[in-house]
């Protein structure tokens, strides 16, 4: 059974960071695509980043560029995103899931992000 | 950025009802389109990709169809666990887009 286990959510002042973590089971991690997804009552669902099984190609939401780096430790079956200089607009669900071909097969539970002074 | 419009964003309907669901593309996207359902409290669950290939476990009520820019979401006798909420998603290109969601409500 595949699973997708995030962690690392909390409520961190504007300008502070954050580090989540992803950990999966179930399938070949090493040879999947990742990707972060978060929602907002507001914004809905918003594609976050995305790497590729080799750590070889990486994408970000304008939105996060610059603040945000996402990373995978393939040995560990782990995928991390550092979040830094956060901003009140950044609050959501933060979502891992993984990549079929550009739709997202599975998903785990989400971990929530609050920044709020 | 690719923009996906959903309609409508909610739904009221009865258990054996046939639904639709549309969502239309700012751009062409070939069947680059995904869709997911989401109920409360929970993540979103892949249910078509690729316009109309139905991921594995999803009931055969669900089906999905168009190409270019307009797509549809079938689900053929909707039961009482199908009371949800239903995204697209283009993945025809970065960023990934989604729609606004249509939320689908017991009459």
């Amino acid at each position: 059974e595949v699973q997708l286990v995030e962690s690392g959510g909390g409520l961190v002042k504007p300008g502070g960071s954050l580090r989540l973590s992803c950990v999966a089971s179930g399938f070949s991690f090493s040879t999947y695509s990742m990707n972060w997804v978060r929602q907002t009552p507001g914004k809905g669902l918003e594609w976050v980043s995305s790497i590729s099984f080799s750590s070889n190609y990486i994408y970000y939401a304008d939105s996060v560029k610059g603040r945000f780096t996402i990373s995978r430790d393939n040995a560990k079956n782990s995928l991390f995103l550092q979040m830094d200089s956060l901003r009140v607009e950044d609050t959501a669900l933060y979502y891992c899931a993984s990549d079929g071909t550009g739709d997202f097969d599975y998903w785990g539970q989400g971990t929530l992000v609050t920044v709020s002074s | 950025d690719i923009q996906m419009t959903q309609s409508p964003s909610f739904l009221s309907a009865s258990v054996g009802d046939r639904v639709t669901v549309t969502c239309r593309a700012s751009q062409s996207i070939s069947t680059y389109l995904n869709w997911y359902q989401q109920k409360p409290g929970k993540a979103p669950k892949l249910l078509i990709y690729a316009a109309s290939s139905l991921q594995s476990g999803v009931p055969s009520r669900f089906s999905g169809s168009g190409s270019g820019t307009d797509f549809s979401l079938t689900i053929g006798s909707l039961q009482p666990e199908d009371f949800a909420t239903y995204y697209c998603q283009q993945s025809y290109t970065i960023p990934r887009t989604f729609g606004g969601g249509t939320k689908v409500e017991i009459k």
